[in-house]
């Protein structure tokens, strides 16, 4: 049973417009999400992330959202550029375990 | 800065090879994690370990084995390497719980 679901495999954008990733979540106790970004042949990095007690948080030109009662979180990329392209992933952790649960990956396609 | 390594970015074995992926971090980390990403799939845990010589099943154990006699250094191993192992593997690690994960680079293995 998928507990973070990213149901866009791929999205495709044009540069300088705004990027909006999403991820739903079905596990309520879940208290701290993370966005990773990945290029082919390289690992995951982070990018940023949200504690449950946030809705919003801000880094340059990334913003995660965070909607608890509809269990939902968006990254939105303003303005993308083509060095964003890349396969997004978004991660949960429940407080108390010690693993990140991670959704499937949506790839991005920002073009020039 | 933090910094995973992993022994190999690619590697070509052949089926019923016993494999060995060796991971060192040099952050001091408590938790080390072994994860295989497919297309698709998305990122799938194999095994983690939260202390020397402790180690837990992930999603997908099943034909993998892990070693960690030092807290730097985290080895996946693959006891008899089949042909629907082929993928990338990364290793990631992190202070204590779940928090940001670190990962290293990668490493694709092909299994003829």
């Amino acid at each position: 049973d998928q507990q973070v679901k990213q149901n866009s495999p791929s999205l495709s954008v044009q540069e300088g417009r705004i990027s909006i990733l999403n991820c739903d979540y079905t596990n309520s106790m879940f208290d701290y999400f993370l966005w990773y970004k990945k290029y082919p042949a390289e690992g995951p990095t982070f990018l940023i992330s949200i504690s449950s007690i946030k809705d919003k948080n801000e880094d340059g030109r990334f913003t995660v959202f965070l909607n608890k009662s509809a269990k939902h979180l968006s990254l939105h990329i303003v303005p993308s550029q083509p060095g964003d392209s890349a396969v997004y992933f978004c991660a949960a952790f429940q407080g108390g375990s010690e693993k990140l649960v991670f959704g499937k990956g949506t790839k991005l396609t920002v073009n020039p | 800065d933090v910094k995973v390594t992993q022994s190999s970015r690619y590697l070509v074995k052949r089926t019923g090879e016993k494999v060995f992926l060796e991971c060192v971090q040099d952050m001091d980390h408590e938790n080390m994690f072994w994860y295989r990403q497919d297309p698709g799939l998305g990122l799938r845990l194999i095994y983690f370990s939260y202390d020397v010589k402790m180690k837990e099943k992930g999603d997908i154990p099943e034909g993998y084995s892990v070693s960690r006699e030092k807290k730097e250094r985290f080895s996946l191993i693959l006891e008899s390497a089949s042909t629907n192992q082929t993928s990338m593997y990364l290793c990631a690690s992190t202070l204590q719980g779940a928090d940001t994960q670190y990962f290293g680079p990668g490493t694709r293995l092909t299994v003829l």
